[in-house]
């Protein structure tokens, strides 16, 4: 059954480095998400992302954060300059139909900024 | 504001029992809604599709009442599996961004 994947699992960063996070998505969807979620708390949307271009983003996807798919396969999000509260679990996700259909998730890279 | 309220829990219910959540959403142009089901630090998965006029998956039923604004998900014979915690998410009015609630957590136990 295919799925999304993400790397890396974990990912241990200083405070006011940059970080890329990398996802797969399911190879026939055609929108792109990334969500985080802070430990205890609600899962947040970030961004959306179809055709190449980002369709939404949300009060938290500020200038600190970019999101690209460099190639046919892989979508990123890059924080840059990151920052204590930055450290959460951030999931990518997928769909075919956008919106309001069944999104797809992968398994989250677990941030932890020092 | 919109904004998804859930019972946070924890619903603590033996085995076999029938337990049931509600989600209330403050966005009366909601269109989509959804329960998905988030096991510890793992991503979460969809459990059902919420329909105007409900539908039933096997053990679990899921309601909407657009008058109240609110979805209520059932689970019936409860299993020790059934352990997680339950995602309210709302689709719609005027984007396409989710929202989520906070989620309901339930424990099963023998």
């Amino acid at each position: 059954e295919p799925e999304v994947t993400q790397t890396p699992s974990h990912q241990v960063t200083q405070m006011g480095q940059e970080v890329i996070l990398r996802c797969v998505p399911i190879s026939n969807h055609l929108y792109f998400y990334w969500y985080r979620q802070i430990l205890g708390q609600k899962v947040e949307f970030l961004v959306s992302f179809y055709n190449n271009e980002i369709s939404e983003k949300s009060e938290i996807f500020d200038d600190q954060f970019s999101v690209e798919r460099p190639d046919g396969s892989n979508f990123t999000l890059k924080i840059r300059s990151t920052k204590l509260e930055d450290s959460a679990m951030y999931f990518c996700a997928s769909n075919v139909a956008g919106g309001p259909s069944e999104q797809f998730f992968g398994p989250g890279t677990r941030l932890t900024v020092l | 504001r919109k904004e998804v309220e859930q019972d946070p829990g924890p619903f603590n219910v033996p085995e076999g029992a029938t337990v049931a959540f509600n989600c209330t959403y403050s966005n009366s142009a909601s269109q989509s809604f959804f329960w998905y089901r988030q096991d510890c630090r793992k991503e979460p998965k969809l459990l059902m599709s919420v329909y105007s006029s409900g539908n039933e998956d096997g053990r679990f039923t899921a309601q909407l009442n657009r008058a109240s604004q609110y979805i209520s998900l059932l689970i019936r014979d409860s299993k020790l599996s059934d352990s997680a915690t339950y995602l309210c998410v709302v689709n719609g009015g005027g984007s396409y961004i989710p929202t989520f609630g906070r989620g309901t957590s339930l424990i099963v136990h023998p």
